[in-house]
Parts: C-alpha cells; structure tokens; sequence
C-alpha cells in the first residue's frame, strides 16, 4: 500500500542536543512538506521540497534543518537553535494537486 | 498575523442534525480552499474543496460554500454522524486550483457528534 510514514510516533530530546524526525513516502511524490502544530495554532510550514536536492524555507524555518537526497524522504531535524522545539510535527506530500496531499501520522517531541 | 481563521475551537451537535464549520480568510489571493480531517493519532486527510469560479461544491453528507465577497467559506455536514467526530482543518490556496507550492491552514475546529 502507498502511503508516508513518520517515525517515531513520540521523541524526547534533552535540551540542547539535535534530533532528526524521519519521513519516508512510497506515493512518488515529488513535493514534500513539513508542518509544525502547537496548541491553538494551525499547521506553520517549516520547509518543504518540490523535487530531490532542493528545498525551501517556509515561515518558521529558524532552527531547523532538512535535506532532499531521495525522492521518498524528508528528515527534519531539529537543532539546539531551535528556541521552542516541543510541539506536533507532521509531514505530508502531495501530487500535483492538495487534493492528492497524504500527511503522516505526526511526531511530538518533548524537549524536557 | 493569520490568514485563514477558524475561529470557533469547537462545536457539539446531535446526530443527525446539521454541523456547519466556519472559515474565514484575509488574502484576496487566495482561490482554491479545501477541507482536511483529522482523527486523532492519524495525520489529515482531504475531505473536500472549492474553486474560487464557484460558490458551492457537494459531495455526498458534505457540503462547502464559498462567499468570495465576505472571504468566508462554510462547511456543512448533513445529517451528521458520530464518525464525523474529528478535528477539521479550513486550508487555502493562492492561484492555480491547488497546485500551489504552499497551503496556508486554519487553527483547525473539533466538532464531536453526540448519538
């Protein structure tokens, strides 16, 4: 079955260190995104790709970092730069259209 | 500064009755909206969308109306079901029909169904 999957489900991190979120997808999807959501707040774009070995900044890119060496995955990762990590972490590609968009089932990291 | 706005965080209705989820967006630009759903411990999916060129889009229990002039857009569920028990997210899009690289999302909405 095609499909995108992000693991792990739950992440903790100790303040201060880097932690890559992983996001694999089998759909040939050429565009890839990632998402934060917090509490009250709806998804902000962190950065996502339209096609291998580039990508883009969205509106929240500060303290994160991602690459693009495989069509089928996105990691995301989190650096020390990043003030408040703890949050909802989702992941999602899409065909052409969002109407074709499929989203992963999300990680939360909690920075304790 | 949030350009598409849920601004109800929840709604409860019975079964069988009308739901009707409210969104609205500041950006003139914008002229493909959807709908997404989310169960909880699952990630979204696409529930529904409208073209700017038009003012409603049905399929099935599922209705979006779409009030270019207001930049307001509504979805309604009829009759609604306790399966619909889910968290809704409003998203927008400027330009070509949704095949924009970026998609801007609401808050998100949780309507619970009571049977």
């Amino acid at each position: 079955d095609g499909g995108i999957t992000q693991s792990p489900k739950y992440l903790f991190r100790k303040e201060g260190q880097n932690v890559t979120l992983s996001c694999e997808q089998n759909l040939n999807h050429d565009a890839m995104y990632w998402y934060r959501q917090d509490p009250g707040q709806g998804l902000r774009l962190i950065y996502y790709s339209q096609i291998v070995n580039d990508f883009q900044k969205g509106d929240i890119a500060e303290g994160y970092s991602v690459s693009r060496e495989k069509k089928e995955s996105f990691p995301l990762t989190v650096t020390s730069a990043q003030k408040n990590p703890t949050a909802f972490y989702l992941c999602a590609s899409r065909g052409f259209l969002w109407t074709e968009a499929f989203f992963g089932q999300g990680t939360r990291l909690t920075v304790v | 500064d949030q350009q598409v706005k849920q601004n109800s965080p929840s709604l409860s209705v019975q079964e069988g009755r009308i739901s009707i989820l409210n969104c609205d967006y500041t950006n003139s630009m914008f002229d493909y909206f959807l709908w997404y759903k989310k169960y909880p411990a699952e990630g979204p999916t696409f529930l529904i969308s409208i073209s700017s060129i038009k003012d409603k889009n049905e399929d099935g229990r599922f209705t979006v109306f779409l009030n270019k002039s207001a930049k307001h857009l509504s979805l309604h569920i009829v009759p609604s079901q306790p399966g619909d028990s889910a968290v809704y997210f409003c998203a927008a899009s400027p330009f070509t029909q949704g095949g924009s690289e970026k998609l801007v999302f609401g808050k998100g909405m949780k309507l619970t169904v009571n049977p």
